[in-house]
Formats: C-alpha cells, sequence, structure tokens
C-alpha cells in the first residue's frame, strides 16, 4: 500500500516565522512529489514541486526531499495570516503515474 | 492558458436522484482527466481517471461512474445518489502521467 502521511494540525505559527510542514512517504518508488494549498471552501492549488534530492526555493517557498530519508517538506518563510490554509502533500509512483495525497496539514498564521 | 470548468458549483440532491457532473478543459489536447471527492475533513480520494476518449479507469466501486464523451469533456454520474456520495468533487487534468495535476473550481454535492 502506497502511503502518503502528513500530520493534521492545526500547525501555528506567528505572522513573520517560519511555518514547516512535513510529509513521509512509505513507497521508495516515488518519483516526484507535489505541496498543493488549499483554502477552505476552495479547490487545491498547486505550490510546488520536487523530484531531486535537496532544495528547492520559490519566492517565500522552499521545498525540501531527502529520498534516503522518505521525507518532503515545505517551508514557508515570513508566514502571512493569508498563508492560513490546509497544505497537501502528494506523491507520485511513475509505474501508476498516479498522485497518491495525504490527508493534509493545516496551517494557522496569527497575526 | 489552460482553464478547467467544473458545474455545478453546488448541487442538493434527495437520495435516490441521479447526478451528472461535467468537467471541461481548455487550452490544451489529450489530457488526462481525475474526478476526485474530498468528503468533509478527509484527503483527497481518486474515482475515476482516463486517458482520452472512451478510457475511463475506475478507482473505487461505488454506485458512481465516469464518461468521456469528448477529447476535453468529463462526467461524474450516478443513476441513484446515496447519502454518503455526499462531499466535494474535483475535476483534475495532467499532461501525460508523471506530472503534476490541476484542479477545477469543484462541485460541492449534499445528498439530504
Amino acid at each position: 500500500q502506497k502511503e502518503v502521511e502528513q500530520n493534521s494540525g492545526p500547525l501555528s505559527v506567528p505572522e513573520g516565522a517560519i511555518a514547516s510542514l512535513n510529509c513521509t512517504y512509505s513507497d521508495r518508488g516515488s518519483q516526484s512529489f507535489f505541496w498543493y494549498r488549499q483554502y477552505s471552501g476552495k479547490s487545491p492549488e498547486l505550490i510546488m514541486f520536487i523530484y531531486s534530492n535537496g532544495d528547492k526555493e520559490d519566492g517565500r517557498f522552499t521545498a525540501q526531499l531527502n529520498k534516503a530519508s522518505q521525507y518532503v517538506s515545505l517551508l514557508i518563510r515570513d508566514s502571512q495570516p493569508s498563508d492560513s490554509a490546509t497544505y497537501l502533500c502528494a506523491g507520485i509512483y511513475n509505474q501508476g503515474g498516479k498522485l497518491i495525497f495525504g490527508q493534509g496539514t493545516e496551517l494557522s498564521v496569527k497575526p | 492558458s489552460q482553464t478547467i470548468h467544473q458545474w455545478p458549483a453546488t448541487l442538493v440532491q434527495p437520495v435516490g436522484s441521479p447526478l451528472s457532473l461535467e468537467c471541461t478543459v481548455e487550452g490544451t489536447s489529450n489530457p488526462n482527466l481525475y474526478w476526485y471527492r474530498q468528503a468533509a475533513g478527509r484527503g483527497l480520494q481518486l474515482l475515476f481517471y482516463s486517458v482520452g476518449i472512451g478510457q475511463i479507469s475506475s478507482e473505487v466501486p461505488q454506485n458512481l461512474s465516469a464518461s468521456r464523451p469528448q477529447d476535453r469533456q468529463f462526467i461524474l454520474s450516478s443513476k441513484k445518489l446515496l447519502l454518503s456520495d455526499s462531499g466535494f468533487y474535483l475535476c483534475a487534468w495532467s499532461y501525460g502521467w508523471g506530472n503534476e495535476q490541476f484542479f477545477g473550481p469543484g462541485t460541492r454535492l449534499t445528498v439530504l
């Protein structure tokens, strides 16, 4: 059973702090990982994807992938109240090509 | 640029009634198409996916069905809705396998 695990939260951080969201996966066959942001009542929107070990930065967001330890993380620098949402981690297995989603972590950024 | 549409946005249906949800994609050809359901406070459950016209793969056996009558049109149907069919239905598309998926705005279905 291929799984992607996330802490459901809520994770609460003060405005301006770094929010760290983590995700682990069970199958070493995972090739690519995606982070989606979902505001309450809305559909998920893609933030970043990563498929190589190491860090990938895009503005205030940094995705980190460690294939040896089978975890993926998303760092949000200078967190803003508008970042308050549920963040979904998803992995893709090239053999099947389907996205496997975690349950999501709820992030709350307090002013 | 690519755009994905879903309708209706919200729907309230009685138990036992039929269902038809529609999804269309603009600005791309031969996309992979997907139907997901998200129950309240839960993760995304893949229901169906399609790699081409008339090709449907089912992930979860249930009283729902899907069809792809045209390249960029994906339809989710049911002959008789159950209470457990309530949820947020999301359509998504991708360029082939192994690539990121882009979601439509979703349809919120309540079965009473």
